[in-house]
């Protein structure tokens, strides 16, 4: 099974910040990685799939990179709504595997 | 836009089957060549893959529960169900139901349910 490793698990930033989110597999997947943002109470929701590919809809702030093993997610300006939990995840092979979460809080 | 909603006993005993149904809305579930994904996740932790079911009936589990998990479709119905056996506490989360969208050899999880939360204890 391929392990996806989230760092860091928590991250306290203010609203106006640039933040990087970085994801690292166990083996290579190429550019199947997606990310997904959660807030609380709430299902898990795409941000960007296929490794940089922004959802329609979502703001451009949000951008994706990556490929192979090595991917990070980041955020160039930090707004009030993006304070959530965010989730990498491969689907290059089943079992799908998710990191294991990065906390982003307001400082 | 297609809509997926869980439902299902929010209470199960150790060693009973767990039952759940996603219901599709927005759409027919045998139009499109999807999966349809069951994810969970336990109360402040992270979130754990359980399996797919295609539109046609194929599945395929994670195999840290393929031995307690069946998953079907119920095109008549437009439903996915999940049934997972001899469950413990360990098995106590939120699950949710999501569809695997596609872009060439590239998938993701768009639309999720809501999710429904199963506690089991007796």
């Amino acid at each position: 099974d391929i392990q996806m490793t989230q760092s860091p698990s928590s991250l306290s930033a203010s609203v106006g910040d640039r933040v990087t989110i970085t994801c690292r597999a166990s083996q290579s997947i190429s550019s199947h990685l997606n990310w997904y943002q959660q807030k609380p109470g709430k299902a898990p929701k795409v941000l960007i799939y296929a490794a940089s590919i922004v959802q329609s809809g979502d703001p451009s702030r949000f951008s994706g990179s990556g490929s192979g093993t090595d991917f990070t997610l980041t955020i160039s300006s930090l707004q009030p709504e993006d304070f959530a939990t965010y989730y990498c995840q491969q689907s290059y092979t089943t079992p799908y595997s998710f990191g294991q979460g990065t906390k982003l809080e307001i400082k | 836009q297609v809509q997926l909603q869980e439902s299902g006993p929010g209470l199960v005993k150790p060693s009973e089957t767990l039952s759940l149904t996603c219901t599709v809305s927005g759409g027919s579930i045998s139009s499109g060549n999807y999966y349809w994904s069951w994810i969970r996740q336990p109360a402040g932790k992270g979130l754990e893959w359980i399996g797919r079911v295609y539109t046609r009936g194929d599945t395929n589990y994670n195999p840290s529960l393929k031995s307690r998990v069946t998953m079907s479709v119920d095109t008549s119905k437009n439903q996915v169900s999940l049934k997972l056996t001899s469950v413990t506490a360990a098995d106590t989360a939120m699950y949710y139901c999501a569809r695997e969208r596609r872009l060439g050899s590239n998938n993701w999880f768009d639309p999720w349910g809501q999710g429904t939360l199963v506690t089991v204890s007796s």
